[in-house]
């Protein structure tokens, strides 16, 4: 048990859908990050919420929305994706948003049909 | 751009090896770098390097960091088949950015 809790665990969608992903951090932290990590290819930062505040940093497709309602919960999601976004994508927190440690969930196993 | 480089991709020894791994970084602005274990699901945190030189331990793993050279060594002593896992090296470059390499899969075999 990390303190991180991501749901639903693994998601199948086809590229017309809307979905959601959950993530939920109950370790008392400020920053909270989502990260995709594909086969073979290191973890992509995607994006940064800093006290429910979304940092801008690398470009990510407008396919992907984030949600950060408050600092215990974020949300990303999900509208007309392409096979090439099948891939696991992890959450993590940390205290601050920087030199911190990250403390991350399980993930969720997305596949794109 | 910013770059981590991890080495070797992958590992295969026996227990009661000794294993050194490698991370090697380009960044505009260091701030830390990180050593994480993942072996199925979550990444788990094992050791933050800030300042050249100076060793971190925990148990059987030590890491340091040289920031003249730019790279970080994990060395884990008397491995045990537990250690199998992808071993993550991440530098926070600043500018909000977490740059990852590409992993270690180290496997022990008994």
């Amino acid at each position: 048990e990390t303190g991180v809790t991501q749901t639903p665990r693994h998601l199948v969608m086809g590229m017309t859908n809307k979905k959601s992903l959950k993530c939920e951090q109950h370790l008392g932290h400020n920053a909270m990050y989502w990260y995709k990590q594909s086969a073979k290819k290191p973890l992509e930062l995607m994006f940064v919420y800093s006290l429910e505040e979304r940092v801008e940093n690398n470009s990510v497709p407008s396919r992907f929305s984030p949600e950060c309602p408050n600092s215990s919960h974020l949300f990303l999601h999900l509208h007309t994706l392409q096979p090439e976004d099948s891939a696991l994508y992890l959450c993590a927190s940390s205290q601050e948003p920087h030199n911190q440690p990250q403390h991350f969930g399980d993930g969720t196993r997305l596949s794109i049909l | 751009e910013d770059k981590v480089v991890q080495s070797p991709l992958s590992l295969v020894v026996h227990e009661g090896d000794t294993v050194t791994l490698n991370c090697s970084y380009e960044v505009t602005n260091f701030r830390s770098l990180l050593w994480y274990k993942q072996e199925k699901k979550a990444p788990t945190f094992l050791f933050m390097l800030t300042s050249s030189g100076i060793e971190k331990k925990s148990g059987r793993l030590s890491s340091i960091l040289d920031k003249k050279e730019l790279f970080s060594i994990l060395n884990i002593t008397a491995t045990q088949t537990g250690d199998s896992a992808v071993y993550l090296c991440a530098v926070d470059s600043g500018n909000n950015d977490m740059r990852f390499g590409a992993g270690t899969r180290l496997t022990v075999k008994p």
